[in-house]
């Protein structure tokens, strides 16, 4: 069984710049969700996907989108980056539905700088 | 929406004490609570959870306690050891068609020798 992995693991753009992060679930687990964590506080729900659908959303603005694809496996899209996006980006994988789907597993993060 | 309380902030014992690491939230209908901890530069790992329907639950020198009533959830380490160093996150999750993590701000826990 494979852990939640993310790439790339750092990255640095400039202010209204694009970007896409990609994360890959673990095995067996159909719903993703991001949170943004910046430094010295605790992760922040961005958004949720299940079944290659956005399934819940937290107060983040609509330059926040992403997607899901048929093995899973979900990108996070941020355009028109401002300097207060710079962050810790974490994909968390969780069971399908049923089955202790509020158990979520992290992966390694994305590491954003936005200069 | 829910809201998670977590204190202290930081948290500084000997090798060999215990500690507790204190949250509360506000949204009566959260019926999960994982703690996670995060060392420095690495992915937040699952220790322990609790679910609404268990007051108690352990593992080895960890336990966590929910008390329904007073909204509030303790993560308790005995016999601490330095690689029990670390910042450790509650959080609280309510399943509504769809389950996300309401997290506490964190606790810094620094074990000495």
């Amino acid at each position: 069984e494979t852990g939640v992995t993310q790439s790339p693991t750092h990255l640095i753009k400039t202010r209204g710049q694009q970007v896409t992060l990609r994360c890959s679930s673990q095995s067996g687990h159909n719903t993703v969700s991001w949170y943004q964590q910046a430094l010295g506080q605790g992760p922040q729900f961005i958004f949720q996907y299940y079944r290659e659908e956005e399934n819940g959303r937290g107060n983040f603005p609509p330059r926040f989108s992403g997607l899901q694809f048929p093995n899973y496996s979900s990108e996070l899209n941020v355009n028109a980056l401002e300097l207060d996006d710079s962050a810790l980006y974490l994909c968390a994988s969780s069971f399908p539905r049923g089955t202790n789907t509020d158990t979520q597993y992290f992966g390694p993060g994305t590491r954003l700088t936005v200069l | 929406g829910e809201n998670v309380e977590q204190h202290p902030s930081t948290l500084s014992v000997q090798e060999g004490d215990s500690a507790v690491i204190k949250c509360t939230y506000s949204d009566s209908a959260s019926n999960y609570f994982p703690w996670y901890k995060q060392e420095l530069g690495k992915r937040p790992q699952l220790i322990i959870d609790i679910r609404s329907n268990v007051g108690e639950k352990k593992d080895q020198r960890i336990a966590v306690t929910l008390n329904k009533t007073a909204k509030h959830f303790s993560l308790h380490i005995t016999e601490t050891q330095p690689e029990d160093s670390a910042v450790y996150f509650c959080a609280a999750s309510t399943l509504r068609g769809y389950s996300t993590l309401t997290f506490g701000k964190g606790t810094m826990l620094l074990v000495s020798p």
